[in-house]
C-alpha cells in the first residue's frame, strides 16, 4: 500500500527553466509533507516542507504547492541549475504517528542540462 | 559537525552471516531511525526508536533487530543474511518532539550485498 507515490521516476529539464516535480497522497491523515534532495553516495538532505494548512511554501528558487482536495502536491525550481540534479523524494508525517515518522515516495531523478 | 555517522560504509556478506551496522549521532537527539532503499521503492522505514529505551517495528522489519546502546547509538542487525536485504540502509535521528520543517537528519548510507 503506497500511501506516498511519485509516478515521474526521471525528468530532464534545460538550466534556467522551471522543473516540476510531483506527488500523490492517499493518507487523509497526513498533516505534514516534506521534500528531500539526495546526491549519489549521500543520505537525503531536506528541502522545504509545507504544513497541511497552507497551500504554498516557498524558499528562495524552491517553492512547494500542496492541493489537498487533490491530495497533490508539488514542488517547483526555478530557475533550474546543473546542481540541482538529483534524486527528490516526496515525504508525508501522518497525525496517527508519534514524533517524526515519515512515509517516503519513490523519489524522482532530477537531471537539469546545461 | 559530524552529525550521523554509519558504519560500515560497504558490506559484502554471504547468504546466512550475521552482521551488525552502527550508527550514532552526536546532535543530542532522542529519536533514530533505520531506513533502507531499493530501487523504485523510495525509502522505507524498518525500526525506529523514539527515545532512549524503546524500539518499534517500522513497514519491513523482519529479518532485522535493533538495539538502542544509549541515547546516541543504534544499531541494525541482520541475523541470517538474505539476497532480499542487498540494499542501502540510512541511518537518520530526529528531535523527540514533532516540531515540523526539518526533522530528520541522515546518515551517508551503508551499501550493503548478500550473496
Amino acid at each position: 500500500d503506497q500511501q506516498v507515490k511519485q509516478n515521474s521516476p526521471s525528468l530532464s529539464v534545460q538550466e534556467g527553466r522551471i522543473s516540476i516535480l510531483n506527488c500523490d497522497y492517499t493518507n487523509s491523515m497526513f498533516d505534514y509533507f516534506l521534500w528531500y534532495k539526495k546526491y549519489p553516495a549521500e543520505g537525503p538532505t531536506f528541502l522545504i516542507s509545507i504544513s497541511s494548512i497552507k497551500d504554498k511554501n516557498e524558499d528562495g528558487r524552491f517553492t512547494v504547492f500542496l492541493n489537498k482536495s487533490a491530495k497533490h502536491l508539488s514542488l517547483h525550481i526555478v530557475p533550474s541549475q546543473p546542481g540541482d540534479s538529483a534524486v527528490y523524494f516526496c515525504a508525508a508525517r501522518s497525525q496517527e504517528t508519534s514524533g517524526s515518522r515519515l512515509t517516503f515516495g519513490e523519489g524522482t531523478q532530477l537531471t537539469v542540462n546545461p | 559537525n559530524a552529525g550521523v555517522t554509519q558504519t560500515p560504509k560497504f558490506q559484502v556478506l554471504k547468504t546466512g552471516q550475521s552482521m551488525t551496522l552502527q550508527c550514532a549521532q552526536d546532535m543530542n537527539h532522542n529519536s533514530m531511525y533505520w531506513y533502507r532503499q531499493d530501487p523504485g521503492m523510495g525509502l522505507r522505514l524498518i525500526y525506529y526508536s523514539a527515545s532512549e529505551g524503546t524500539t518499534d517495528k517500522g513497514e519491513v522489519p523482519n529479518g532485522y533487530n535493533v538495539s538502542r546502546l544509549n541515547k546516541r547509538e543504534f544499531s541494525l542487525r541482520l541475523e541470517s543474511a538474505a539476497p532480499s536485504q542487498t540494499s542501502v540502509y540510512f541511518c537518520a535521528s530526529s528531535r523527540n518532539r514533532w516540531s515540523g520543517g526539518n526533522t530528520i537528519y541522515f546518515g551517508e548510507g551503508s551499501w550493503l550485498t548478500v550473496v
